[in-house]
């Protein structure tokens, strides 16, 4: 069972353009919404996190854009860039919980 | 964040031996989790390292098969046991909470992971 669905699995996006990833989930109990990065041959990094009570938050050219009452949440990424390249997993934690669940991954890929 | 290390960084084993990862983290910090993630994958809980006592493992893995040691807030470690070839993955070290309380209780951090290969 998927708790948390990642769309679309890849992407490729020109030099400049909006990246677009987007995330679902159905439990109403998740209270935190982590975005996370991965080079390969990296670990996973901390890109940006939402709470359910904001709708939006930036950090640059990173934004997340979150809809409590569709529990939809989006990662825009402005002016994409090749070095923006990378595996983007979207991720969601229960209040109370230590377990975070991952979608399954968005492969990015900026062409020049 | 905090920075985390992984030993080794990269192994290939034989069939039916066994590998053990450290994680070493540069702050103390309350919790400790070991996920594998299998090439082109997303990621997957083993188990949470509970300091002092034994491991909280998820559903599909067991102790015999992923041992786990967490002898301090800074340090963990964990074994894959009598390999196979489908162990073969990323592992990784995460941690949240430092006791400092410099981060954000919510962010979690990842090290750079462990590649296995069993042959």
């Amino acid at each position: 069972q998927q708790q948390v669905k990642q769309s679309p699995q890849s992407l490729i996006v020109q030099k400049g353009g909006i990246s677009i990833i987007n995330c679902a989930y159905e439990n109403t109990a998740f209270d935190y919404f982590p975005w996370y990065q991965q080079f390969p041959g990296k670990g996973p990094a901390l890109l940006i996190a939402i709470r359910p009570d904001v709708s939006e938050k930036k950090e640059g050219r990173f934004t997340i854009s979150f809809n409590k009452s569709a529990k939809q949440f989006s990662l825009h990424i402005m002016d994409s860039q090749p070095g923006d390249s990378a595996t983007y997993f979207c991720a969601a934690r229960k209040r109370g919980y230590q377990k975070v669940t991952f979608g399954i991954g968005t492969k990015l890929q900026v062409i020049p | 964040s905090a920075v985390i290390s992984q030993k080794p960084s990269r192994d290939i084993c034989q069939r039916g031996t066994s590998l053990t990862i450290q994680c070493q983290v540069d702050s103390q910090v309350t919790m400790m989790f070991w996920y594998r993630q299998q090439p082109g994958q997303s990621l997957t809980l083993i188990a949470t390292a509970n300091q002092g006592s034994e491991a909280t493992y998820e559903s599909g893995f067991v102790i015999d098969k992923f041992p786990i040691s967490r002898p301090n807030l800074t340090f963990s470690t964990l074994t894959v046991s009598n390999m196979s070839p489908e162990d073969s993955s990323i592992y990784l070290c995460s941690v949240r909470d430092t006791l400092s309380g410099a981060l954000d209780h919510n962010e979690q951090f990842f090290g750079p992971g462990t590649r296995l290969t069993v042959l």
